[in-house]
């Protein structure tokens, strides 16, 4: 699992709230994203970091937003939750292996917005 | 947009029979072809991956076959047994110096039956 959590692991919250959703490595790795995943669409990239305080948008970012203050810690966050939001939340690392690099992911938050 | 187009949705498979799953990509500066292996409740695992130098990698009963010129690329399992049923991703990446942000099919349901 490449050292990866995330947390919480379910979350249930009502319309317009706010949500963070965590993400904690332990092998100091430098790239680390999150992507969301539905069916019918796979997984799809929302945001990724570069480094601390490193990050940029990807292909679905519209209503969330990243942190990330510390090298283990990436954050993402809803800042007013929608029903189109529930999903199963990845966060993901890259990592050099035999040369390559290669993207391991975490075991998911499964977020639903009631 | 959907630049990689994976079929079929889902597949049913005997035990001992050879699975296959299909993928197209239009994007030619692709040039990194992971497989993922995702089971229910579980985030994606790393399967096998291929670059456009090899037209094949085979590791154990997983073989990737690669047709640059179609921009197609294809999952088989050999000897298909019930420990396979799972959702299987194709993805691909362009080149990035380790940031590489991966695009991801739809998934195919494989299912191995007795």
């Amino acid at each position: 699992d490449a050292g990866i959590t995330q947390s919480p692991r379910h979350k249930v919250t009502e319309t317009g709230t706010p949500v963070t959703l965590r993400c904690h490595q332990t092998e100091n790795h430098r790239y680390m994203y999150w992507y969301r995943q539905d069916p019918g669409h796979g997984l799809r990239l929302i945001h990724y970091s570069y480094g601390v305080k490193d990050t940029d948008k990807g292909e679905v970012s519209d209503g969330y937003s990243v942190s990330r203050s510390k090298t283990e810690d990436f954050l993402l966050t809803l800042e007013s939750a929608t029903s189109s939001q529930t999903s199963v939340y990845f966060c993901a690392i890259s990592e050099v292996v035999a040369g390559a690099y290669e993207q391991y992911f975490g075991p998911g938050t499964r977020l639903t917005v009631t | 947009q959907q630049q990689v187009k994976q079929s079929p949705q889902s597949l049913i498979v005997q035990k001992g029979g050879i699975s296959i799953i299909n993928c197209a990509y239009e994007n030619t500066a692709f040039d990194y072809f992971p497989w993922y292996q995702q089971f229910p409740g579980k985030g994606p695992a790393l399967l096998i991956a291929i670059r456009p130098d090899v037209s094949e990698k085979k590791e154990g009963r997983f073989t990737i076959s690669f047709n640059k010129s179609a921009k197609q690329f294809s999952l088989h399992i050999m000897d298909s047994q019930p420990g396979d049923s799972a959702t299987y991703f194709c993805a691909a990446s362009t080149p990035n110096f380790g940031n590489e942000k991966l695009t991801f099919g739809t998934g195919t349901r494989l299912t191995i039956i007795p």
